[in-house]
Order: structure tokens, then sequence, then C-alpha cells
């Protein structure tokens, strides 16, 4: 089955302790990203990745980092997590254009 | 600055009302894309459609329908006749192609509450 799979789903962690979501997809495809969900905002693009080791920045960033070492993985790292990055996260992946990218099932993540 | 404005942030209608999702976009780009996905409460995000800026031809698909008119820079989304199922956060989104495809923006979502 063609699918975005992420892991955890659900993940409570304290301030400053490492952790990395990871992201992996079965559909061979050239663009992967992750997304942040929080109530009011939406979705909001942290990283996208257009191929293997060619990322980018979306619109928040800061305070997360990426890799695309292998097409079909694109973890998500926080290397010192705070509460503000309490989320739902979303990884997904595209063909490219002129398709929209297929989401996983999401991350809720709790910093406490 | 936000480029995709969902104004509605809910919307609540009785079974088989029609609902109509406001959505309007923001760029200089004469080439992009527009697409609507659909949250339902058990979280996943599920493709709905998309439509390229040379295409404004409206579509129907079931009880779906999308208005796209590039004069009010708007791409509405309309559901006919809801079902309770319809009940979910629907998000509109924007891709322009001056920026690496992979940037798809997201406006903040349009709750639909749908009652029996």
């Amino acid at each position: 089955e063609a699918q975005v799979t992420q892991n955890p789903r659900y993940l409570i962690t304290v301030t400053g302790k490492k952790l990395t979501v990871t992201c992996s997809q079965n559909m061979n495809h050239e663009y992967m990203s992750w997304y942040r969900q929080d109530p009011g905002l939406g979705l909001r693009q942290i990283y996208y990745s257009m191929n293997v080791e060619v990322t980018d920045k979306g619109d928040v960033p800061e305070g997360y980092k990426v890799s695309r070492k292998e097409k079909r993985n694109f973890p998500l790292i926080l290397e010192s997590p705070s509460p503000n990055q309490t989320s739902l996260y979303f990884c997904a992946s595209s063909p490219g254009l002129p398709y929209g990218y297929t989401f996983g099932s999401g991350t809720r993540l709790t910093v406490v | 600055a936000q480029k995709v404005t969902q104004a509605q942030t809910e919307i609540s209608v009785v079974e088989k009302e029609d609902v109509t999702l406001d959505c309007v976009y923001e760029t200089r780009d004469t080439t992009y894309y527009l697409f609507w996905y659909k949250q339902p409460p058990s979280g996943e995000l599920v493709f709905l459609i998309r439509r390229n800026s040379f295409d404004e031809q409206n579509e129907i698909s079931g009880r779906y329908s999308w208005n796209f008119q590039k004069s009010t820079s708007s791409f509405n989304f309309t559901i006919t006749a809801s079902q309770v199922v319809d009940s979910a956060v629907y998000f509109c989104a924007l891709s322009e192609i001056t920026d690496s495809w992979g940037k798809l923006q997201f406006g903040a979502g349009t709750q639909v509450v749908v009652t029996p």
C-alpha cells in the first residue's frame, strides 16, 4: 500500500531532550516535507526536500533540523525541544507538480 | 504575510443544507496551483482537488464543487446537500511556481460542523 509512515504517533518529552520523528515513504517520491499544525494557524511548513541531500527552509524552521540521506526517509530532529514546539506534526511526500502532497497520519508531540 | 486566507473559522449547518467555504489567495506569479484538503475528526489529511492557474473551469465531483475566479483571487468550495460525514476541517493551499515546488502554503482552515 502506497503510504507515508511517521513514528511515533504520540510522544511526550521534556524540555531539552533531543528527539527524532521518523518519516518514510514507499512511493519513490522526489519531494518530502514536514508541517506543524496548531489551532488557528493551519499547517505551517517547517522544511522540505526536493531530493536526496537537497533541503530548504519552510516558514517556521527555527528549532528544527532535517536530513535526506535516502530518498525514502526524511527525519525531523528537535535538538533541544521547548514547550512552544508542542504541536501536531505531519510528514508528507509528493512526486512534484502538478500533484499535491500525500500526508502521513501525524505525530502529536508534547514538550513539558 | 499569509498568502492563503480562509476567513471562516467555523461553519455550522444542518444536514442537507449547502455550505460554501471561501478561500482567497495572494500571489504575484502567473503560474500557480491551488489545492483543497479535508481533515476529518480522525486527523488524517485527505487530498480533494488541485487546480492550476490556467484552468478556470469550475469542477464538480459528486456533492463537491469548486469555483475558481482569478479576477478575485478566490477558489471557493461548495458542499451540496451536506451530510454528517462532511464534518471536518477543510484547508485551502497554494503553490507558486517561482518558489521551489516543495513550498505548499496552507490557510488556517475552516471547521465544518454538520448536525443531523
